[in-house]
């Protein structure tokens, strides 16, 4: 079965800095999807980006951004000019081609003032 | 929002008793997840639904059932529910269109919180 490891259970930055968020995963696969999930204490889950195995390039949408190093198995998430909204759980999950999607464990974010 | 709609979402019921969770979706996507939401574990797979009574198992399905009759609905049985049962409990489904994964990205539901006492 597919693993994906968050080796940072909690993680905290000042407003307006930069954090790297890491996440690693095991798979024998060439193709397949990576994500970035938000969950707030509303509990909601939120897509944060997206990434295709298939793409060199590393996605971005606006303040968030990925390092996704294929060889490495390696997808980190950097969330620049960070905000106090930015404060949530964030997930990194893989998705394979039997459609399931597999989650790392978490990673606790606190955004200081 | 994806129309993704669980019930009951909060829920206390006692041990040995069954339980059903249900998840309706509006969006006529073709798969529909079951996870579970545990402290220090993130979310695992139960049982997932490729189409209309195609159900196959994910990483902690022991314990858990699931049926499909129809594409709108995603139903979660526990047969005799147990206190390691006791979670937060997420329906997902995708927009898989075809033989591959069209965005790849699942809809959450709200999610259902079980106690079981």
């Amino acid at each position: 079965a597919q693993t994906v490891t968050q080796s940072q259970p909690e993680m905290s930055v000042q407003e307006a800095e930069t954090v790297t968020l890491s996440c690693t995963y095991d798979t024998s696969e060439s193709d397949y999807y990576l994500f970035w999930y938000k969950q707030p204490p509303s509990r909601q889950m939120i897509l944060v980006i997206r990434q295709e195995a298939y793409k060199q390039q590393n996605a971005t949408e606006n303040r968030f951004s990925v390092n996704f190093q294929k060889a490495a198995k390696s997808f980190s998430l950097k969330i620049s000019d960070s905000q106090l909204g930015d404060a949530a759980m964030y997930f990194c999950a893989y998705l394979e081609f039997n459609y399931k999607l597999t989650f790392g464990k978490g990673t606790l974010l606190t955004v200081n003032p | 929002d994806a129309g993704i709609t669980q019930s009951p979402r909060h829920k206390v019921t006692e041990t040995g008793t069954p339980v059903t969770l249900r998840c309706h979706q509006t969006e006529n996507h073709r798969y529909m997840y079951w996870y579970r939401q545990d402290p220090g574990h993130g979310l695992r797979l139960i049982h997932y639904s490729y189409g209309v009574k195609d159900t196959d198992k994910g990483e902690v399905s022991d314990g858990y059932s699931v049926s499909r009759s129809k594409t709108e609905d995603f139903l979660l049985t526990l047969e005799s529910a147990t206190s390691s049962q006791t979670s937060v409990y997420f329906c997902a489904i995708s927009d898989v269109l075809g033989d591959r994964v069209n965005t790849g990205e699942l809809f959450f539901g709200e999610g259902s919180r079980l106690t079981v006492l």
